[in-house]
């Protein structure tokens, strides 16, 4: 069964300061995605890493995937207020033509003034 | 992109009632999925919902508690049968475009039985 986990599952930082999220996941997959959830709100698609070393950058935050290492980062410059939300990755699994992705945890990250 | 709209998008259900949930995309997509998410919980997927054809279920779930129709591909419904207060949830439907890519959410519908 695949396992999808993300540390920390809850994150206070202050402003301004840097700070990643890991998303290790148990089976090998070629893609991954990485998705902000506010409270009472749907997801909202951040980034999509469709290989090994792929790295993707919007703003204040870079996500990238090391398929060998079963690990993505979600790393966050100077963090801002506007920031603080849930943070889910997920990955894509494969049955026949078929795919699905399995989600991690979440992580809650609080961006403190 | 693609714009998802979900009815209800909310409501208050007795136990042992259904409801049905309708998902509408704004343009044909390849593929459409059906999300639960429990309250601060992380999303688990129901069922892929195949055009013309049964559900894909996954573990943990069967038609008879959560029969899905997708009669065209803009268009999908869940229904949940014979509630009880555990199936008090967010009911997400998901899309995944001809690209095959991207994968988005529509807005969920919160779902409470009493």
């Amino acid at each position: 069964e695949l396992k999808v986990e993300q540390n920390p599952l809850f994150l206070s930082m202050q402003e301004g300061k840097n700070y990643t999220i890991y998303c290790n996941y148990s089976t090998t997959s070629d893609r991954l995605y990485w998705y902000r959830q506010d409270p009472g709100k749907s997801l909202e698609s951040l980034f999509v890493l469709l290989s090994n070393g792929a790295v993707k950058q919007e703003g204040r935050l870079m996500a990238s995937l090391d398929t060998k290492a079963r690990l993505s980062t979600l790393h966050i410059t100077a963090a801002v207020h506007d920031l603080s939300a849930t943070y889910f990755c997920a990955v894509v699994t494969y049955t026949g033509t078929a795919s699905k992705l399995t989600f991690g945890t979440g992580t809650r990250l609080q961006v403190t003034l | 992109s693609a714009v998802i709209s979900q009815k209800p998008s909310r409501d208050i259900c007795q136990r042992g009632t259904s409801l049905t949930i309708q998902c509408q995309v704004d343009s044909q997509v390849t593929m459409m999925f059906w999300y639960r998410q429990q309250p601060g919980q992380s999303l688990t997927l129901i069922a892929t919902a195949n055009q013309g054809s049964e559900a894909t279920y996954e573990s943990g779930f069967v038609i008879d508690k959560f029969p899905i129709s997708r009669p065209n591909l803009t268009f999908s419904t869940l229904t949940v049968s014979n509630m009880s207060p555990e199936d008090s949830s967010i009911y997400l439907c998901s899309v995944r475009t001809g690209s095959g890519y991207e994968q988005y959410f529509g807005p969920g519908t919160r779902l409470t039985v009493t």
